[in-house]
């Protein structure tokens, strides 16, 4: 599976969406693109995942580039509860039954 | 409603003693995962299993047992050769082996060996 590059961290005001980027240069075309998050002292919960086209879900919109190498989660209206660790992993269908999860992005929403 | 337990919460043993953290879903999941997070860390995959009765070694298995009796259950077995047993641990489960990866976590337990 690639490996993904996301920055450690990022602050976003209550009531603006946030951005978070995530690099996947070496992605092939049959990995996906997931993203989940882990609010302190809890499990990770899944967010939305996305192959080549943009995604949508009650939660977020997953921006995928053209090329695939790289791609946004989008929070539209970040509250205070959004504050987590964002993890970016690529996997692939009939590869490894693990998800990786680097470091992620500590995301901070600030009032 | 629907969802993975695990217990305890918290769990604190003395060195040199195993200890068995529970993982239970009610999901109909066929597939189940123990992690294992140290601080400021990511997930690191310890086993897996697809279907019951069958389990796999993930990245770090060493010091570790499972066992996969019944389709809700996958217990996890820290054992005395574990070098340094004290993280949180987080089992999770997801509908189809070999299917996309949307997982679903339980709360996880966080050991601490004394």
């Amino acid at each position: 599976d690639a490996k993904t590059t996301q920055p450690p961290s990022m602050d976003c005001a209550e009531g603006r969406a946030a951005n978070l980027p995530c690099n996947h240069s070496t992605i092939s075309g049959n990995e996906y693109v997931y993203w989940y998050r882990q609010i302190h002292s809890q499990g990770p919960q899944y967010i939305i995942h996305g192959l080549k086209n943009n995604e949508t879900n009650e939660m977020a919109s997953l921006i995928i580039t053209e090329d695939r190498k790289s791609s946004t989660l989008i929070l539209p209206h970040a509250t205070l509860r959004d504050t987590a660790v964002y993890y970016c992993i690529a996997w692939r269908i009939q590869g490894a039954q693990k998800l990786v999860f680097g470091q992620g992005t500590r995301l901070t929403i600030n009032p | 409603d629907g969802g993975i337990t695990q217990s305890p919460k918290y769990l604190f043993r003395k060195e040199g003693q195993n200890v068995t953290l529970s993982c239970e879903q009610n999901l109909n999941h066929d597939a189940m995962y123990w992690y294992r997070q140290d601080p400021g860390q990511g997930l690191r995959l310890i086993y897996y299993s697809q279907i019951v009765n069958d389990f796999q070694k993930g990245d770090i298995a060493e010091g570790y047992s499972v066992s996969r009796e019944k389709k809700e259950s996958f217990p996890l077995t820290v054992t005395s050769a574990q070098k340094n047993p004290t993280a949180f641990y987080l089992c999770a489960s997801s509908k189809i082996a070999g299917g996309p990866g949307e997982q679903f976590f339980g709360p996880g337990t966080r050991l601490t060996v004394l």
